[in-house]
């Protein structure tokens, strides 16, 4: 079963729009990344953040981390065409030596040129 | 080309038979992640090794599947008697502990399996 929850499920916008996608979790992390899968291929580590980190920011993306609420939120600025793409959110848990990543089900982005 | 890398890409089998699929991680990273990715989900979490060492095991993983890495380089994972239910992407990750806080995982392309 996974963490997360990605929402929405699906968003379509104009190319130079802003994207938000927001993201859910379970746990107490250590914590939360994002990432891009364009159609069949692998994953593109975007950006991540601490969970003592509330905001974060990378070229066109925003990130927030609200703990309280276990939620995150990705916004991508001024989009274009060629940010078309699944976005996931992982997230880490507090004390787990394995670091490994527990992802949401993304959000799938299409954007019109 | 110094990143993750997958073989073979894509595997087409019939159902009841063994395949195996390698990893190729970036050359210094001395973790290696598995996991499987299903249509429309994110990935799941398989298991991981770090070094030739493999210290977790997530219940996905079905005694019909082994994972090796043995001289703590590239990695092999192997379904045995596959079923269609194991038709997925599979996807291998890498990093290096150590580095910063983040421990970014590096992802290879995915092997797609598709069992007939």
């Amino acid at each position: 079963s996974q963490q997360g929850e990605e929402d929405p499920q699906a968003l379509s916008i104009q190319e130079g729009e802003n994207a938000t996608m927001n993201c859910s979790y379970k746990t107490s992390i250590n914590n939360l990344q994002w990432y891009r899968q364009n159609s069949g291929r692998g994953l593109v580590h975007l950006i991540l953040i601490r969970s003592n980190e509330r905001e974060k920011h990378s070229g066109r993306l925003r990130v927030t981390l609200d703990t309280s609420k276990k939620s995150s939120s990705l916004l991508i600025t001024a989009s274009r065409a060629a940010d078309t793409a699944s976005y996931f959110c992982a997230t880490v848990a507090r004390m787990d030596s394995s670091y490994k990543l527990i992802f949401g089900s993304g959000t799938r982005l299409l954007v019109r040129p | 080309d110094t990143g993750v890398s997958q073989n073979p890409r894509h595997k087409i089998t019939k159902r009841g038979q063994n395949v195996t699929f390698r990893c190729d991680p970036i050359s210094e990273h001395n973790r290696l992640y598995w996991y499987r990715q299903t249509l429309g989900q994110g990935p799941e979490f398989l298991t991981y090794f770090q070094n030739e060492a493999q210290l977790e095991k997530s219940r996905l993983l079905s005694d019909r599947f082994s994972a090796e890495r043995p001289k703590g380089s590239f990695s092999t994972l192997e379904i045995q008697r596959t079923e269609q239910g194991d038709s997925a992407m599979y996807l291998c990750a890498s990093s290096l502990i150590g580095q910063g806080l983040t421990d970014e995982q590096f992802f290879g392309p995915g092997t797609r399996l598709t069992v007939l």
